[in-house]
């Protein structure tokens, strides 16, 4: 079983439309990242949050610690948003990364 | 704002050869890891490095790969003899207080 888990797996919207990513994980953690990765391959980080929800631009990030789960949503989505999203968390016992599968996400105009 | 670089950003090899995979991580950081990701697949831990050592490798990481940091600046990742299956991009990051920063990728591709 993947210690985390992200839904959907692939997502396709309209231009404008509001998109949410799910992130659930099984293990304790102390904190989370949304990452993007473009087609080029690069991976560029998004947010790292411990609680509650941060803000930056259109991406919204919230996380709820004791139900395991974060969600990823971008408003008015863009064609430029197109990208995969990624979830990985800090596990509390070591500092590596735990990456989830990605969504696939395709906005088009 | 400050970057981890990776070089080169693609590298072709042959079979059996030996491969050097280089990042430069954020100067102030302690923390340095290596990871990969096989195309299709998800991002995977291979090791971390700190105080000019190994802290914690995956199964992945056998003795065919090696890590340094020979000159307290550059972060390296050896490859001694590249299978085709080593295929993937490799991510560098550095760590501040438990905020990873990530390279742009280096794809490997062995034929």
């Amino acid at each position: 079983k993947n210690e985390v888990e992200q839904s959907p797996q692939n997502l396709t919207a309209q231009e404008g439309e509001f998109i949410t990513i799910n992130c659930s994980y099984s293990v304790g953690i102390s904190a989370l990242h949304w990452l993007q990765q473009h087609p080029g391959g690069g991976i560029v980080s998004l947010f790292m949050l411990s609680s509650g929800k941060k803000k930056h631009g259109r991406l919204i990030a919230t996380i709820n610690i004791q139900e395991k789960h974060s969600s990823l949503h971008i408003t008015a989505s863009h064609p430029r948003d197109s990208a995969v999203y990624i979830c990985a968390v800090y596990p509390l016992e070591t500092d590596k990364l735990i990456f989830g599968t990605g969504t696939r996400l395709q906005v088009f105009p | 704002e400050p970057e981890v670089t990776q070089t080169p950003s693609h590298q072709v090899t042959q079979m059996g050869q030996e491969v050097i995979l280089r990042c430069v991580p954020i100067s102030n950081h302690l923390y340095f890891y290596w990871y990969r990701q096989i195309l299709g697949q998800k991002v995977e831990f291979l090791v971390s490095f700190y105080n000019n050592e190994i802290s914690e490798k995956s199964e992945i990481f056998d003795d065919q790969f090696s890590v340094e940091r020979p000159d307290g600046s550059n972060f390296t990742l050896k490859i001694r003899s590249t299978k085709l299956e080593d295929s993937a991009m490799y991510f560098c990051a550095s760590y501040r207080t438990a905020e990873a920063f990530f390279g742009q990728g280096t794809r490997l591709t062995v034929v």
